[in-house]
């Protein structure tokens, strides 16, 4: 069975500095690897996606997030952050042969301080 | 286009109550997830249902909940006999399509949360 593991429940970084969100995974085959943002009292949003093409992936509003299968790493990165960032950020896996579920990891709470 | 609608946003029930959180998926979509997220903690896959069909059911409780997509009308999540630690914010989410595993898509709604006392 496939999962995923968040190190760190709160991140706080200063405006403009560099956003470094951590997650590893775990799968016995090649997975599809999934960073949603979730903004307070709303649902999640898809936000990036690897599904063994490229392992650099760029996503929305300035996020990419880069697949290392030898670290089994998928870690969120953001060069400079802004106050907009602020939300709850949720890793999460699948896999080609349960490709109709998703496997959510136990989320990063990301504060901006100003 | 609406989105996925999920109603009631809110409900209080005591213990020993029913609790019903209904999902109209985004239109043209006939999949649909539930997930259920516990205060500090990520979410849970509970089931996966396409319309009349419960397709994945591994994340369910044994006991007191169903989850039901009838031909006409929306998705019912139902929680019988609640119980304190029922309380928590339950998702639903809809696809076009089945891979929603390979392709990401899946689009939220704004949850129902569920306060038991």
């Amino acid at each position: 069975a496939q999962s995923v593991t968040q190190l760190g429940s709160h991140v706080s970084v200063s405006e403009g500095a560099l956003v470094l969100l951590r997650c590893n995974y775990s799968s016995s085959v090649p997975p599809y690897l999934f960073w949603y943002v979730q903004y307070p009292n709303q649902g999640l949003q898809l936000l990036l996606k690897y599904t063994s093409a490229a392992t650099l992936v760029k996503g929305i509003n300035g996020f990419e997030a880069e697949f290392k299968k030898s670290e089994t790493s998928f870690h969120l990165t953001k060069p400079s952050a802004h106050m907009s960032d602020a939300a709850e950020y949720f890793c999460a896996v699948s896999t080609y042969s349960s490709a109709s579920k998703i496997i959510f990891g136990s989320g990063t709470r990301l504060s901006i301080r100003p | 286009n609406a989105g996925v609608m999920q109603n009631p946003r809110h409900l209080v029930r005591r213990r020993g109550q029913e609790a019903r959180l209904r999902c109209s998926p985004m239109k043209g979509h006939s999949h649909v997830y539930w997930y259920r997220q516990l205060p500090e903690e990520g979410l849970k896959f509970m089931v996966y249902l396409q319309k009349e069909n419960i397709i994945d059911e591994s994340g369910m409780p044994k006991e007191r909940f169903s989850a039901e997509f009838p031909k006409e009308g929306p998705s019912i999540l139902r929680i019988q006999q609640v119980v304190r630690g029922d309380s928590a914010a339950y998702f639903c989410a809809s696809s076009p399509s089945g891979l929603a595993g390979s392709t990401g898509e899946l689009f939220f709604g704004e949850g129902s949360r569920l306060t038991v006392l």
